[in-house]
């Protein structure tokens, strides 16, 4: 069983708020992920991390940002939240054997589900 | 920019059927992964391919990894409703990039 947790669940949250959803994980994992995710849709990948005060961002152009300052710890801030922000976001978290090896298998958490009213 | 297709996208079809699901890129993957995904839960891993030409089995699922690494399919025999789900192909080395998905559905 996968030791990823990410909280809230569920969230609604009036437009303008500001918010932060949290994901911890305690295998010791180097690389995180955050995926962004529309009931049913494929996953859009909007920031990683190699290892702490290591991000990057996704393919997809996110207003979200990241921060990685434990190596369990990845949590996820929007400033100002819109109605265009809701969606699942999906943490997950992956063993880096070595850079550029091949990639092992990515644990996931149950998401974060997003709703902006 | 790595991409992954897959095909269908939707696929609904009767339990007892067989069913075959691909995904396919125009780069090089050292591997590929393939996931599958139920409702309000994050994606679980169900197989990884490695070697150009392999095929892997998991019970009714077998798994192939293209001769040139470029594309991957997932065969049900025999569905079962309880196959019903989103299923993804994952590939990347620096990032895990995921594919557009195929949304399966058993009827009983």
């Amino acid at each position: 069983e996968a030791d990823i947790y990410q909280t809230p669940r569920y969230l609604v949250i009036g437009t303008g708020k500001k918010i932060t959803l949290e994901c911890s994980q305690t295998m010791g994992h180097d690389k995180m992920y955050w995926y962004q995710q529309d009931p049913g849709m494929e996953l859009h990948l909007i920031h990683y991390s190699y290892g702490v005060n290591s991000t990057e961002k996704g393919d997809l152009s996110s207003e979200s940002t990241v921060s990685r300052i434990r190596t369990e710890h990845f949590p996820l801030t929007l400033e100002s939240a819109r109605p265009s922000h809701t969606s699942q976001y999906l943490c997950a978290s992956s063993e880096s054997l070595y850079l550029g090896a091949l990639n092992t298998e990515a644990f996931f958490g149950q998401g974060t589900r997003l709703t902006v009213v | 920019t790595q991409l992954l297709e897959q095909s269908p996208q939707f696929l609904s079809i009767q339990e007892g059927e067989n069913l075959t699901v691909y995904c396919n890129s125009s780069s090089v993957f050292s591997s590929l992964q393939w996931y599958r995904q139920e409702p309000g839960e994050g994606p679980v891993l169900l197989v990884t391919v490695v070697t150009g030409g392999e095929v892997k089995k998991l019970k009714r699922l077998t798994f192939q990894f293209g001769d040139a690494r470029k594309d991957s399919s997932l065969h049900i025999t025999a569905a079962q409703p309880g196959d019903t789900g989103l299923y993804l192909c994952a590939g990347g080395i620096r990032k895990i990039i995921f594919g557009s998905g195929t949304r399966l559905s058993i009827r009983p």
